[in-house]
């Protein structure tokens, strides 16, 4: 069965370094989503992405992030300036379409940053 | 805003058992769908069951079956015959309806463990 794939699967990063976090939606998908989870809390969404935009984002979506899809199969996070609260797993996501009532999120298994 | 809340961190269940993992939320919405998710260590969340906030019967999936009373926000997940495969932790998780936002909003999770 097709997975959703992220890469790497730890990441350690300095402050104030760039990282860019990596993610291969499922072939036929045409949403893509960032959801993160800081250690002990909820799992959070950051944002979605379908036709070339960002068509949501939450308020941590700040201009430190940005996502992208730079060719047919990858989907990439980058945080420019990471900070000591950057450190969460970030999940990524896939869906063929945006409907609640036929689709679903596949989700990969994420990649943990941390921060030092 | 809407909320998703587990109330139970850990639960445990002989092999065999039934065990039901509890999820309330808050929304005014009238119309949502519900979820659980599943994330077996290091393997990423997959769906177990979906509920439309619109149906009154509840759903199954298999082992898996739902209690959802919509006056009250609550969302149970029942695991009938509980195997070791069920291990894992649990996600409630909730979005709107089709034509509203995308993002799924979760719970903290309940980290279930089967005894052999």
């Amino acid at each position: 069965e097709p997975e959703v794939t992220q890469t790497p699967s730890h990441q350690v990063t300095q402050m104030g370094q760039e990282v860019i976090l990596r993610c291969v939606p499922i072939s036929n998908h045409l949403y893509f989503y960032w959801y993160r989870q800081i250690l002990g809390q909820k799992v959070e969404f950051l944002v979605s992405f379908y036709n070339n935009e960002i068509s949501e984002k939450s308020e941590i979506f700040d201009d430190q992030f940005s996502v992208e899809r730079p060719d047919g199969s990858n989907f990439t996070l980058k945080i420019r300036s990471t900070k000591l609260e950057d450190s969460a797993m970030y999940f990524c996501a896939s869906s063929v379409t945006r409907s609640a009532n036929t689709d679903t999120q596949y989700f990969g298994p994420g990649t943990r940053l941390t921060v030092l | 805003a809407q909320t998703v809340t587990q109330s139970q961190p850990e639960m445990s269940v002989q092999e065999a058992e039934t065990v039901t993992l509890s999820c309330t939320y808050d929304t005014s919405e009238s119309d949502y769908y519900l979820f659980w998710y599943k994330q077996p260590p290091s393997r990423q969340m997959i769906l177990v069951i979906r509920q439309e906030a619109y149906k009154q019967q509840n759903a199954t999936e298999n082992r898996f079956s739902v209690n959802f009373q919509k006056a009250a926000k609550s969302f149970s997940l029942k695991i009938s015959d509980s195997q070791l495969g069920d291990a894992a932790m649990y996600f409630c998780a909730y979005r709107v309806s089709q034509g509203g936002s995308e993002k799924l909003v979760f719970g903290k999770g309940t980290k279930l463990t089967v005894n052999p």
